[in-house]
């Protein structure tokens, strides 16, 4: 099977720099997404990490390293409009079809 | 606009009353999902859709069914619900080539009581 950890919540102030780890465990590992939901809303996709490396999206970057079975999102210059959780996911070459298995996902406070 | 509809987004009902959640997206997309989300176990897999009359189980299919006759529509079907089955409900769908990237609707909120 699939599992996933990832820390459950974190405070920062506007304007600092929060990293969100991920690790997993998965039978086919295929690549790692990352999606953001607020409060009361529908998650929605942020970013796609298929190869090791950095991947960059404005003010928000994400990780993987395939041989650490590691990955995490980096949310620079934090608004207040970042407060949300953040779920990263597993896509599982050994599942069937596009099937992703999500993390317990991290609760972002962002304080003034 | 590309968008996933869930109706109802709300609904209070009570144990053993049959009840439907409909799907639907506008994007043409093949594979079509229902997850649920409860406080910090994240969203779990109930049912998803490969295409069209192709369904199989995710990780908690248990006292749901869902079916695929048009490639816009996949409703979830609580035959009997029960109080476990309180939670939020997510519908999202992709492209098979872009399977990363889920596109989800707004959620419903099930209650029973």
């Amino acid at each position: 099977g699939q599992s996933l950890e990832q820390p459950s919540e974190v405070t920062a102030v506007e304007g600092a720099i929060v990293q969100i780890n991920c690790t997993y465990q998965t039978s086919g590992f295929y690549g790692l997404s990352w999606y953001q939901q607020h409060d009361g809303g529908a998650p929605t996709f942020l970013s796609y990490n298929a190869l090791d490396g950095l991947e960059e999206t404005g003010r928000f970057s994400s990780f993987l390293s395939r041989s650490d079975s590691y990955g995490y999102l980096l949310l620079q210059e934090l608004q207040m409009k970042d407060s949300a959780s953040y779920f990263c996911a597993v896509r599982d070459l050994a599942a069937a079809g596009n099937k992703l298995t999500f993390g317990g996902g991290t609760r972002v406070l962002v304080k003034p | 606009e590309a968008q996933v509809t869930q109706n109802p987004r709300y609904l209070i009902t009570v144990t053993g009353k049959k009840l439907t959640v409909t799907c639907s997206q506008n994007m043409n997309h093949e594979y079509m999902s229902w997850y649920r989300q409860d406080p910090g176990l994240g969203l779990r897999q109930i049912y998803y859709s490969m295409n069209v009359e192709v369904t199989d189980k995710g990780d908690v299919p248990e006292g749901y069914k869902v079916s695929r006759k048009e490639k816009r529509n996949f409703p979830l079907i609580l035959e009997s619900p029960s109080p476990n089955q309180t939670s939020l409900y997510f519908c999202a769908s992709s492209s098979t080539i872009q399977g990363y990237e889920q596109f989800f609707g707004p959620g419903t909120r099930l209650t029973v009581l």
